[in-house]
């Protein structure tokens, strides 16, 4: 595998259940970022880690709950969600924090009934 | 907050022609960057720029950093099929945050 990797590509989830996103990312870098892709709106950026430290959470709503085990993997837990999160949940990563080159993964395309 | 206006928002054109887009902000940026999005895939870098007035080429794309640090444009010579998708510039200020631009779709006539 190379560069950034995201599983699922596609979930369809009801509001009352529970799964995860997950990222790995095959570069070696040390900053990886959560963004919300949704239609007409540009790129949402949700949290940001530094080797495994959150940076940023974005005001991002507690049914979306990250986790960064290492710096290689990134997850994104959600629960309890409503439909209104349904859109292109894009994992990325850069060299470290500063760096400008963020090199995105395909995303999970999610569908909330 | 920062905000970029991406323009145009949508462009069709036919295959052979060349292509201008460009983003301006109402904020100084210390990079810019040019990715494309293809259906159903995450956003590809495609230039990255670093200094007021760079000039940079990739292939057929050339993009500009403004002298004003608060513009960028993207152009694509001789277009072809494989060109169609979003093309989102990005600006960096001071800290570690991307400034994304809504997009131009690009389609392509054969």
């Amino acid at each position: 595998e190379t560069g950034v990797t995201q599983t699922p590509r596609h979930l369809v989830m009801g509001m009352t259940n529970k799964k995860s996103l997950k990222c790995e990312q095959h570069l070696g870098h040390n900053a990886m970022y959560w963004y919300k892709q949704s239609a007409k709106k540009p790129l949402e950026l949700m949290f940001v880690y530094s080797l495994e430290e959150r940076v940023e959470n974005n005001s991002v709503p507690s049914r979306f709950s990250p986790e960064c085990p290492n710096s290689s993997h990134l997850f994104l837990h959600l629960h309890t969600l409503q439909p209104e999160d349904s859109a292109l949940y894009l994992c990325a990563s850069s060299q470290d924090i500063g760096g400008a080159e963020q090199f995105f993964g395909p995303g999970t395309r999610l569908t909330v009934l | 907050g920062q905000q970029l206006n991406q323009s145009p928002q949508s462009m069709f054109i036919q295959e052979g022609e060349d292509v201008s887009m460009n983003c301006t902000s109402s904020s100084i940026f210390n990079t810019w960057l040019w990715y494309k999005q293809d259906p159903g895939e995450g956003p590809v870098l495609l230039i990255a720029l670093y200094k007021a007035g760079e000039l940079t080429s990739n292939g057929r794309l050339t993009a500009q950093f403004g002298i004003t640090r608060k513009d960028s444009f993207l152009n694509i010579s001789a277009s072809i099929p494989s060109d169609v998708g979003i093309y989102f510039c990005a600006g960096k200020g001071s800290n570690y945050k991307l400034t994304f631009g809504k997009g131009t779709l690009l389609t392509v006539n054969p």
